[in-house]
């Protein structure tokens, strides 16, 4: 267990629905990371949170949003969803706001299926 | 922008071989340098990082790798491979925004 907590593993959804990731950090871990993970395009960074804002933007799209709450859980939600949303979406989380001197922990991930 | 990559996105080794996994870096300040592990319907796991300091790190699981400035490297090795290294790993860098920039991964095979 990374300390990290992903919720749901997976997800089975249908095309033009709207769905929403939850991550809890690792406890004392301030900055939280969204990745995905897909077959033709890798790793990819979506979005960073530090402590509830907004710290950096990767290549998210429109229809997607997060946000991180007060008790620093984060949200990831996906809206229109397309088939080619179908991926790992992880989330990861770190002490620093900045230079990831620690590295990441990474959460298991969670399944996105859309049909 | 900083950049990674990773040669070859499959390596095939027999058990008792040695392990190299090839990792190469773009950045425009002093990187800060990791290798994560994903096994099978798993999350990422830190194995090393370098971030100041000695060139050579060592990790978990008998996985070292070496900072090479002057080639910009970070290969990751292992003396001898077991089977239960058999996964991907994904090499990192930090870029300038500070966020961790992953390469294309190399999936490890080994054969007994």
């Amino acid at each position: 267990d990374s300390g990290v907590t992903q919720t749901p593993k997976h997800l089975i959804t249908a095309t033009g629905q709207r769905v929403t990731l939850r991550c809890s950090p690792r406890s004392g871990d301030l900055s939280v990371y969204w990745y995905q993970q897909s077959l033709d395009q890798g790793l990819q960074f979506l979005i960073q949170y530090y402590n509830g804002e907004e710290r950096a933007k990767g290549n998210i799209l429109e229809r997607f949003s997060a946000q991180q709450f007060p008790d620093l859980h984060s949200e990831l939600n996906l809206s229109s969803l397309e088939l080619g949303d179908s991926a790992l979406y992880f989330c990861a989380s770190s002490r620093s706001r900045d230079r990831a001197n620690y590295g990441y922990t990474f959460g298991s991930g969670t399944r996105l299926t859309v049909v | 922008a900083q950049s990674v990559t990773q040669l070859g996105s499959h390596v095939s080794v027999s058990e008792g071989a040695l392990v190299l996994l090839r990792c190469n870096y773009s950045s425009s300040v002093p990187p800060y340098l990791f290798w994560y592990v994903q096994y099978p319907n798993q999350g990422l796991q830190l194995l090393l990082k370098y971030t100041t300091g000695a060139t050579l790190v060592k990790g978990i699981n008998g996985f070292e790798a070496e900072f090479k400035k002057s080639e910009t490297s970070f290969h990751l090795t292992k003396p001898s491979a077991h089977m239960s290294d058999a996964a991907e790993y994904f090499c990192a860098v930090t870029d300038s925004s500070y966020k961790l920039i992953f390469g294309s991964g190399t999936r490890l095979l080994v054969r007994p």
